[in-house]
């Protein structure tokens, strides 16, 4: 089975901190992603990447950035949290078939900015 | 306008009945559909996928795809309790950028 693992299942952090979020997957996939999910809002696409050190902005890229540095790892980094940025975190990967291949999930992170 | 659109519902159906699930899309270029199942404090779980028009079957499950009208459905025949969640249409552009709707609640009662 896919395996999509997340660092953390539930954190805490203050305004102002630097976050990071860690997202690893074990199925040799090229493609990479960070969602937000908001109630109402579904998920949103923050950014992702199709290859080590390649990234695509998503929809909401502002106060974010990643890091792929190994294809099987994909950091999102929240430079300076704010409380806006509360919410479920969800990394997904997808094997790379022009488009054509659907994603798995990991569990979700439930980022709390204080 | 949004890239993909959904009916935020919730869509209540009795046990047993037939839910209709449906979906929209703006952008003519993409290539593949799916849809997600998420039971609520879950992630996100592929029930379906179709890539060319016409329907596609999967137990009680069936996806119908019209890509000159641009929308995607999902129907759900036999509904179960166990089916109430939210559903989840995403679509996938050529260049791998997969996009989701805002999700319907279905609600099913025994």
């Amino acid at each position: 089975d896919v395996k999509v693992t997340q660092s953390s299942r539930y954190l805490v952090k203050r305004t102002g901190e630097k976050v990071f979020l860690e997202c690893v997957q074990d199925m040799d996939h090229e493609n990479m992603f960070w969602y937000r999910q908001d109630p109402g809002l579904g998920l949103r696409l923050i950014y992702f990447s199709y290859d080590v050190k390649m990234k695509e902005k998503g929809d909401i890229p502002e106060g974010y950035s990643v890091s792929r540095e190994k294809k099987e790892r994909f950091s999102l980094i929240l430079e300076s949290a704010s409380t806006n940025q509360t919410s479920m975190y969800l990394c997904a990967s997808s094997p790379s078939f022009r488009g054509l291949a659907e994603a798995f999930f990991g569990q979700g992170t439930r980022l709390t900015v204080v | 306008q949004k890239e993909v659109e959904q009916n935020s519902g919730p869509l209540s159906v009795p046990e047993g009945a037939i839910a209709s699930l449906n979906c929209t899309y703006s952008d003519r270029g993409s290539q593949s559909f799916f849809w997600y199942r998420q039971y609520s404090g879950k992630s996100p779980e592929l029930i379906m996928s179709i890539y060319s028009n016409g329907d596609k079957e999967d137990g009680r499950f069936t996806a119908q795809l019209n890509k000159a009208s641009q929308y995607v459905s999902l129907l759900i025949r036999d509904s179960q309790p166990s089916d109430s969640a939210t559903y989840l249409c995403a679509v996938n552009r050529y260049g791998n950028k997969l996009v989701f709707g805002a999700g319907t609640i279905l609600r099913v009662k025994s």
